[in-house]
């Protein structure tokens, strides 16, 4: 079983539409949560961390479940620009150094 | 600022080959991370260095990978001999006290 586990995806969806990611992780001790923005060819990009409290920017939230190691990621408002794989991501050692990188889960924001 | 610095950004070699990667991290950042993406396995961290010290090489797959650090503003990773499995885009990324990661344009390599 991966540490990290997502759903490929695709979501296909209209633009304007909400979109919603989860993610599942395996290791308990891991600490810190993150998830990335990877444009087709490009390098990953740090999108928004995740806090226990859940926390948004702009149309963007993310929450966390311990209890159940789980991530989710909601998009409102989907724009076209929004297109890209989204990468969930842990961190075992409380820190950002040793990050494990979920398969990514790919959005297509279509007009 | 420039950003991590990756060269080359394309490399196609024949099996058997020397491959030498190498990274410019951002100025100033003390950790440098080498990580390979491909389709089967997603994005792997390789190796990490924290003020040019190797931590942590537990995803160096075999002994045919090597990566150094010789200075503050550059490492190399190095595979020797090169074999087809390696293909795959190699990314470097660099972080400022464990804040962080930004990760540079990635090297795509195709051992033929």
């Amino acid at each position: 079983r991966k540490e990290v586990e997502q759903d490929p995806g695709p979501f296909n969806v209209p633009e304007g539409a909400t979109v919603a990611f989860n993610c599942t992780y395996s290791n308990s001790a891991s600490q810190s949560f993150f998830w990335y923005r990877q444009d087709c060819r490009k390098e990953p990009k740090l999108l928004m961390s995740v806090y226990s409290s859940g926390n948004e920017d702009g149309r963007f939230t993310a929450q966390l479940n311990r209890a159940s190691q789980y991530i989710s990621l909601l998009i409102r408002d989907s724009k076209l620009s929004d297109s890209a794989t989204y990468l969930c991501v842990v961190n075992r050692d409380g820190g950002y150094n040793k990050l494990i990188f979920g398969a990514g889960t790919r959005l297509a924001v279509h007009p | 600022d420039a950003g991590v610095i990756q060269s080359p950004r394309h490399e196609v070699t024949e099996m058997g080959q020397e491959v030498t990667l190498r990274c410019k991290p951002i100025s100033g950042h003390n950790s440098l991370f080498w990580y390979r993406q491909t389709m089967m396995r997603g994005l792997e961290l390789l190796i990490y260095f924290n003020n040019n010290v190797p931590i942590d090489d537990s995803g160096m797959p075999e002994d045919r990978f090597s990566a150094k650090m010789p200075n503050a503003s550059f490492s190399t990773l190095k595979i020797q001999p090169s074999e087809p499995r390696d293909s795959a885009v190699y990314f470097c990324a660099s972080s400022s006290q464990g804040r962080e990661q930004f990760f540079g344009p990635g090297t795509r390599l195709t051992v033929l």
